[in-house]
This record gives structure tokens, sequence and C-alpha cells, in this order.
């Protein structure tokens, strides 16, 4: 079975400090793995995924994630904080029992201060 | 245009109430999925359909029932509602490949009383 663990359910940085949300998952089959970013009161945006090709992930808004088989982590980070960076980031996994579906971490909440 | 779109947006009703919330995508995707977000859970899946013939109980899909009309549009159904189903539905849409994005619409917040 798949399971998403995301450790800090809400993070404080300040504007221009480096980013870094936690990400650890479970699965018995080779993973595929996304981060998705909600904004207040909008739906969820992909900001990247990885799919076995390049271990180090590359997305939208400069953040970018490391898949380490090792440490069965997928963590986000981006250098510089923004304040406009303030919202809702969710780890998932594609699960296997159903089909495409994506199982969740439980989310964190950025805060970005100035 | 949005690809992915939820009508209602906001939905307030009361205990025992019928409801249907409605998902329509332009994606052309053959796969979509109801998912409920509730406050420090994360989205979890309440069912899911591969085509129009396929649908699929997920992890929470006891209180609530679906129809995929067609390729394009898939409800999900409270057919009596209780104030525990006060939540954030979102409806998403997938192509048919692990590594395939899921889509999400905008989010129908229900409030039961």
């Amino acid at each position: 079975a798949q399971s998403v663990t995301q450790l800090g359910s809400h993070v404080s940085v300040s504007e221009g400090a480096l980013v870094l949300l936690r990400c650890n998952y479970s699965s018995s089959v080779p993973p595929y793995l996304f981060w998705y970013v909600q904004y207040p009161n909008q739906g969820l945006q992909l900001l990247l995924k990885y799919t076995s090709a390049a271990t180090l992930v590359k997305g939208i808004n400069g953040f970018e994630a490391e898949f380490k088989k090792s440490e069965t982590s997928f963590h986000l980070t981006k250098p510089s904080a923004h304040m406009s960076d303030a919202a809702e980031y969710f780890c998932a996994v594609r699960g296997v029992q159903a089909g495409t579906a994506l199982i969740f971490g439980k989310g964190t909440t950025l805060s970005v201060s100035s | 245009d949005a690809d992915v779109t939820q009508t209602p947006r906001n939905r307030i009703t009361k205990t025992g109430k019928r409801i249907m919330l409605e998902c329509s995508q332009t994606k052309g995707h053959d796969r979509m999925y109801w998912y409920r977000q509730d406050p420090g859970l994360g989205l979890r899946l309440i069912y899911y359909s591969f085509d129009v013939k396929d649908i699929n109980k997920g992890e929470i899909s006891d209180g609530y029932s679906v129809s995929r009309q067609a390729q394009a549009k898939f409800s999900l159904s409270l057919e009596s509602a209780i104030p525990n189903q006060t939540a954030l539905y979102f409806c998403a849409t997938s192509g048919g490949r692990g590594t395939d994005t899921q889509y999400f619409g905008p989010g129908t917040r229900l409030t039961v009383l």
C-alpha cells in the first residue's frame, strides 16, 4: 500500500530564506510522486512531479524536489522564499489500488513573513 | 475558460437534504475523480471513474453516490446530507498513464447545518 507523510503541518520562513517542505513516502512499487500547491480559495495546481526519469525535478515558480530512494523522501525546496509562495502544499503518490488516483499527505501550510 | 469546472462553488444545506455537486471537464480525459478535503487531513478519494461505464468506490464512499453522465461530466450526490459531510470537495481528471498529471477543479465548499 502507498502512503505519504508530510513532516510539519506549518512552516514559517522569512522572505528570501530557504524553503524546505518535507515529504516521505511508502510504496510497494516504484513511485510516481507529485507536489501540488493550493492558494487560498483555489483548487490544486501541480508544482512538479517525479516519474522515474531524473531524480532532481524542477517545477514552476522556482521550486524543485529531489527523489531519494534510500531515504524514501521527496522534499520540496526553493532557494529564496517570496511572499507569493504563502499557500498550502501537498505531497502525493500515485496509488495502485485505486487506478491512477492520488494518495495525499495531510498538507503543509507555508507562511512567509517580510 | 477553465478546463475543469465545478458547480456550485458554495452551498449551504440542511441535514437530511439531497444535494448534487457537478463537475465538467474539457480536457478530453477518460478518468475522473472526486476528492474531499478536510483541514489537517489532506484530500481523500471518494469515487473514481475510468470511463462512463466504469465507476469505483474510493477510500470514503459511504454516504455518497456518483453518476458519470458523459465522458466530460461526473456528478457527486449526497443522498441525505449530514453535518460531518461539511468539507471542500474537488473534482479532478487525468489521462490513463500513471505519470499523467491530475487536473483539479476550483472546488465546492459544502456546509451541512
